[in-house]
């Protein structure tokens, strides 16, 4: 079975400083993606950065970017020059890809992030 | 606009009773699916639908079902033999062949039991 594994509840950075929302997974499966969602007080799930398995290169959206390190199973996100807007759950995801095309999901608990003035 | 709707936005439902949760997409996506999320608990997975008439359980199945009678629509019945159904529930739905393979998400609804 996968497990995605958040261990910081809750977390806070000051506007326009730097924040690093950790996350590690367990998987035997060689086939798969990892993403991070936010999820705003309006409880919308937007998706924020994804990384194929396949690919060492990590990924980088804006002021968001990953760690990844595949040997270890961690994925950690990277936010630069914070905002106030950055407010939101924030949750690690792994996509397994079943066979015959379809996917499953599996969410961390989640990390509440506070930015403040 | 192409998205996700879900509705209605917050729903009461007296013990004892069955409940549907309504999910429409207009985004021509292949595949769809039901998450419940609990505080502290994240996102599980309920049910999920990759091609019309076909579903299968997820992680948390008891005490739900689904149907998929059309493309666009899965709408999902909480009975009265789920113990706990007060909780957050987000539908989503994902393009089949999707390079990324990223689930597009509702805007949810909120199920609680009186």
């Amino acid at each position: 079975a996968q497990t995605v594994t958040q261990s910081q509840p809750e977390m806070s950075v000051q506007e326009a400083e730097t924040v690093t929302l950790s996350c590690t997974y367990d998987t035997s499966e060689s086939n798969y993606y990892l993403f991070w969602y936010k999820q705003p007080p309006s409880r919308q799930m937007i998706l924020v950065i994804r990384q194929e398995a396949y690919k060492q290169q990590n990924a980088t959206e804006n002021r968001f970017s990953v760690n990844f390190q595949k040997a270890a199973k961690s994925f950690s996100l990277k936010i630069s020059d914070s905002q106030l807007g950055d407010t939101a759950m924030y949750f690690c995801a792994f996509i397994r890809i079943l066979t015959g095309g379809g996917n499953k999901l599996t969410f961390g608990t989640g990390t509440q992030l506070k930015v403040e003035l | 606009d192409g998205g996700i709707t879900q509705s209605p936005k917050y729903l009461f439902r007296k013990e004892g009773q069955n409940v549907t949760l309504s999910c429409e997409q207009n985004l021509n996506h292949d595949a769809m699916y039901w998450y419940r999320q609990d505080p502290g608990q994240g996102l599980r997975l309920i049910y999920y639908s990759q091609i019309v008439n076909d579903f299968q359980k997820g992680d948390i199945a008891e005490g739900y079902s689904v149907s998929r009678e059309k493309k666009e629509s899965f709408p999902l019945t909480v009975t009265s033999a789920q113990k706990n159904p007060t909780a957050f529930y987000l539908c989503a739905s994902r393009k089949d062949r999707d390079a990324y393979n990223e689930q597009f998400f509702g805007p949810g609804t909120r199920l609680t039991v009186l």
